[in-house]
C-alpha cells in the first residue's frame, strides 16, 4: 500500500533552516510527481511546491520562491524540501502528497501524516 | 494569481443535501477536484477530474463543475461527513486550494 512518511519538522528560529523529509513506498516513485503542501494552525491549506517525477521540472508558490527548494532521489524513494530564510508564517504542518496522472488529468491521491514546523524565538 | 472561493461555512441535517461551491474564473476550463479533512487528520481526495469518486469514496459523494463554478454535494448526509472540504484546481503547472468550507451536521 501507498505510504509517505514525513520527517524533519521541529522548532526552528526565524532566518534559520530546516530540511523536511518524506519516505515513500508501496509505489514506483520515479513515475509520480510530487508536491509540499501546508497548513497553518487552524488554516486551510497552502500549496508549496512540485517537482516532476524525474526532477527536471519544479515550481513553488510565490511565498517560498526563492527561500524553499524540492528535490527528490529517486535511488532512496525521498522527497526533501529545503526551508531557508524561514519565518513566523512558514510555521504549519507540511504534508507531502503524490500526484497521480490518469484519464487525462492529475490528481493529488496520497497524503502523508503531515510534520509540524513551528518557527519561533 | 489564480483564485478559488468557497463559503467558509455549510450547515446541514442529518439524511439531507449539503452542497458547497467553490468559484473561480472559467473554473469550468479547469479540472476540479475536492479533498475531504478532519480533524487531526490528512486531507482526503473524494473527487477528482470533476466528478470522479477513487475508490472506497461513498457514493453519496457527487460532484459538478461548470462555467466559474464547481459544486461539491452530499447526499443523505451522515453526521460521519461533517469536516473541512477543499476545492482544488490546476493554473498552469501549479496548484490552486480554496479557503476550505466547514460541513456541520446539525
Amino acid at each position: 500500500q501507498v505510504q509517505l512518511v514525513e520527517s524533519g519538522g521541529g522548532v526552528v528560529q526565524p532566518g534559520r533552516s530546516l530540511r523536511l523529509s518524506c519516505a515513500a513506498s508501496g509505489f514506483t516513485f520515479s513515475s509520480n510527481g510530487m508536491h509540499w503542501v501546508r497548513q497553518a494552525p487552524g488554516k486551510g491549506l497552502e500549496w508549496v511546491a512540485v517537482i516532476w517525477y524525474d526532477g527536471r521540472n519544479k515550481y513553488y508558490a510565490d511565498s517560498v520562491k526563492g527561500r524553499f527548494t524540492i528535490s527528490r532521489d529517486n535511488s532512496k524513494n525521498t522527497l526533501y524540501l529545503q526551508m531557508n530564510s524561514l519565518r513566523g508564517e512558514d510555521t504549519a504542518v507540511y504534508y507531502c502528497a503524490r500526484e497521480s496522472r490518469w484519464d487525462g488529468s492529475s490528481r493529488l491521491d496520497y497524503w502523508g501524516q503531515g510534520t509540524l514546523v513551528t518557527v519561533s524565538s | 494569481s489564480y483564485e478559488l472561493t468557497q463559503p467558509p461555512s455549510v450547515s446541514v441535517s442529518p439524511g439531507q443535501t449539503a452542497s458547497i461551491t467553490c468559484s473561480g474564473d472559467k473554473l469550468g476550463d479547469k479540472y476540479a477536484c475536492w479533498f475531504q479533512q478532519k480533524p487531526g487528520q490528512s486531507p482526503v481526495l473524494v473527487i477528482y477530474q470533476d466528478t470522479k469518486r477513487p475508490s472506497g469514496i461513498p457514493e453519496r459523494f457527487s460532484a459538478s463543475n461548470s462555467g466559474n463554478t464547481a459544486t461539491l454535494t452530499i447526499s443523505g448526509t451522515q453526521a460521519m461527513d461533517e469536516a473541512d472540504y477543499y476545492c482544488q484546481a490546476w493554473d498552469s503547472s501549479t496548484v490552486v486550494f480554496g479557503g476550505g468550507t466547514k460541513v456541520t451536521v446539525l
